[in-house]
């Protein structure tokens, strides 16, 4: 496809399951990011990956979230033992470049953890 | 400490009439800002953005205006249109990282 595509669109869950998110960039878009937007609250950067280069997690919330992306494309963020307060639409988005070029969002995935 | 505020979380305007859209920052290091526009279930997208040496820039509807010594920019749209009403959110880049406002929802009234 043209755009970033994310799965799934919508995921709900109960307390303390594992879940998986996927994240399809543009291809050829070396930068790649995760955010995660709560109700009401702006965008929370989770994490960036750039190449080969190793990616900065400095946003993940706890050692419960971390992602991995493979072969410099697809890209997944693993939320084990999901708490109430993970509930949140999940945004990733990706760039040709990273640094000031423009960030191509997909729709999101909105987790519900019951 | 938030380092980008967007502080009206809502805006009302009237078709036809400017928005006028704020946003504050902290950081004197951060050398170039953008604007994102989000619909309801959709991914933000990219509206338009200034560098930090320039103090305005104008795409159609939509000028954005850097003000550094304040440490603040603002959207104008102008006509605004019922097309026009959603969330808008600021950014400001330093190195890699964009850092987001909380967002303002624009609500064009007809």
């Amino acid at each position: 496809g043209a755009g970033v595509s994310q799965s799934p669109s919508n995921k709900v869950t109960e307390k303390g399951k594992d879940v998986e998110l996927r994240c399809d960039p543009i291809s050829g878009h070396t930068a790649l990011y995760w955010y995660r937007q709560s109700l009401g609250q702006g965008l929370e950067f989770l994490i960036y990956f750039q190449g080969n280069s190793a990616p900065d997690k400095s946003g993940l919330p706890s050692d419960r979230f971390s992602a991995e992306r493979t072969g410099g494309s697809v890209s997944t963020l693993t939320i084990q033992r999901t708490q109430q307060e993970d509930s949140a639409v999940y945004l990733c988005a990706s760039s040709s470049q990273g640094g000031t070029e423009t960030q191509y969002f997909g729709p999101g995935t909105r987790l519900l953890v019951l | 400490d938030q380092q980008v505020k967007q502080n009206s979380p809502s805006l009302s305007v009237q078709e036809g009439r400017i928005s006028i859209l704020n946003c504050d920052y902290t950081n004197s290091m951060f050398d170039y800002f953008l604007w994102y526009k989000k619909y309801p279930a959709e991914g933000p997208t990219f509206l338009i953005s200034i560098s930090s040496i320039k103090d305005k820039n104008e795409d159609g509807r939509f000028t954005v205006f850097l003000n550094k010594s304040a440490k603040h920019l603002s959207l104008h749209i102008v006509p605004s249109q019922p097309g026009d009403s959603a969330v808008y959110f600021c950014a400001a880049a330093s190195n890699y990282q964009l850092i987001w406002g909380a967002g303002t929802k624009l609500i064009i009234k007809p």
